[in-house]
């Protein structure tokens, strides 16, 4: 069955530094690849889309790889700042014949330290 | 543009009672969505709805039902609350399936 492991629960990191967050996958052929951001109390929130015909995707300070041979993503927040505490969740997709969603992994809880 | 509600934000109820939580969206969006997030257990789909009519089941189906009546509402009921329902509840909605979701505030719901 399709499994999405989320490597780490929690990560601590000083101002400042590049945070790394891992995104496995095993029995997936997905298309592509969405990283969201989660804040207490709130909703998901879209960050970055990537393509499995896309090697990487940057946004501002956030930076995402996709590799599909290793059957991984990379999220990257450099130069990183205590707003950037939260929890990073990435999500594939997954189809249920032709109809296409979401599959969330548990999600990584990033504290950045001033 | 309100983007995706939902209502209420909090709930009480006892075992055996039921409800419905209700998800409204203003963008036009063909799909929608159901889950519930519980801690270490991640957000996990209950229902979705590709269109106006149309539901389908996700990976956590039992002991709820939906409705999708108008293109903008997607309600997800309980019939009998049972404990094991205690979680946070987010809709969400997407212009298609391949397509970035938006997400509601979530419903925080506690069944004793």
């Amino acid at each position: 069955s399709q499994k999405i492991e989320q490597n780490s629960e929690a990560l601590n990191i000083q101002e400042g530094k590049t945070a790394t967050l891992t995104c496995n996958y095993t029995n997936y052929s997905p298309a592509y690849l969405q990283w969201y951001r989660q804040d207490p109390g709130r909703g998901p929130v879209f960050l970055l889309l990537i393509r499995e015909n896309e090697k990487e995707k940057r946004k501002e300070r956030l930076k995402v790889t996709f590799d599909t041979t290793l059957k991984q993503s990379l999220f990257h927040i450099t130069a990183s700042q205590p707003a950037d505490s939260a929890t990073y969740l990435c999500a594939l997709e997954s189809s249920g014949g032709s109809n296409y969603k979401l599959t969330f992994g548990k999600g990584t809880l990033l504290t950045v330290n001033p | 543009n309100a983007g995706v509600t939902q209502t209420p934000k909090f709930r009480v109820l006892k075992t055996g009672q039921s409800m419905t939580l209700l998800c409204a969206q203003d963008m036009n969006h063909e799909y929608m969505y159901w889950y519930r997030q519980d801690p270490g257990m991640g957000l996990r789909l209950i229902h979705y709805s590709v269109g106006e009519g149309t539901t389908a089941k996700g990976e956590v189906p039992d002991g709820y039902n939906v409705s999708r009546l108008k293109k903008q509402n997607f309600l997800l009921g309980l019939e009998s609350a049972a404990p094991s329902q205690t979680s946070v509840y987010f809709c969400a909605s997407s212009y298609s399936g391949r397509n970035t979701q938006y997400f509601g505030p979530g419903t925080r719901l506690t069944v004793l």
